[in-house]
């Protein structure tokens, strides 16, 4: 059975540094990883969508990288900013199902 | 990006009775639609996926009669919680996948509150 972890569960960080969140899954059999941010009592917003043959792909501020071989991947968020506080999610897609982690609460100090 | 539509965003219904959530992609046709259900403080669940022009497919555990869900055109799904009961009470999101590389776009969610 699919698992998809992210740690840690909550991250509070003055303004200005950078985040570093983590994402780690069990199946290898990947079709694409996708980050997404969601907002107290909102839907998802996508940040970044990698695909399996790619290793990282970058927005503005944020940069995510994937290793297919570790089961792993990373997103960055370079010069954290107070609005950057929300929940990020990350989601394997592979044989036809997406798998959730549990996500990570981030709390960007002014 | 893309854009999903869900509605309504809010709900509150009397226990026994049915709600319709609707969810729209509004530029893009989407063969493949998601319904997740959220509760406070933990990710999403998978709770049917819906292709256009046939049956749902459920995942274990959730009742396909109490959760009807209706694909009927490339750009709307609806959920129907029938009979809904205050545990049924949840955040409830749905996604559809664009063609090509297969990103998903969610809709806003619509919190549902059983009384």
């Amino acid at each position: 059975k699919q698992e998809v972890t992210q740690i840690p569960a909550a991250l509070s960080v003055p303004e200005g540094e950078n985040l570093v969140l983590n994402c780690s899954f069990t199946d290898s059999a990947i079709y694409n990883l996708q980050w997404f941010r969601q907002d107290p009592g909102k839907g998802l917003t996508s940040l970044l969508l990698i695909q399996s043959s790619q290793r990282e792909q970058t927005s503005g501020r944020l940069n995510a990288s994937l290793d297919k071989s570790s089961g792993r991947s990373t997103l960055y968020i370079a010069a954290s900013q107070p609005g950057d506080s929300a929940t990020y999610l990350c989601a394997h897609a592979g044989g036809n199902k997406l798998t959730f982690g549990g996500g990570t609460r981030v709390l960007v100090k002014p | 990006g893309a854009v999903v539509s869900q509605h309504p965003s809010r709900v509150i219904c009397k226990s026994g009775t049915s709600v319709k959530i609707e969810c729209r992609s509004l530029d893009f046709q989407a063969t493949t639609m998601f319904w997740y259900r959220q509760f406070p403080k933990q990710s999403l669940m998978l709770m049917a996926t819906s292709n256009e022009g046939s049956k749902a497919t459920y995942e274990q555990g959730v009742e396909k009669d109490k959760f009807l869900i209706n694909h009927a055109s490339l750009t709307l799904s609806t959920l129907t919680v029938t009979s809904a009961h205050p545990e049924d009470s949840s955040f409830y999101i749905c996604s559809a996948e664009s063609r090509g590389p297969g990103e998903l776009f969610f809709g806003e969610g619509s919190r549902l509150t059983v009384l």
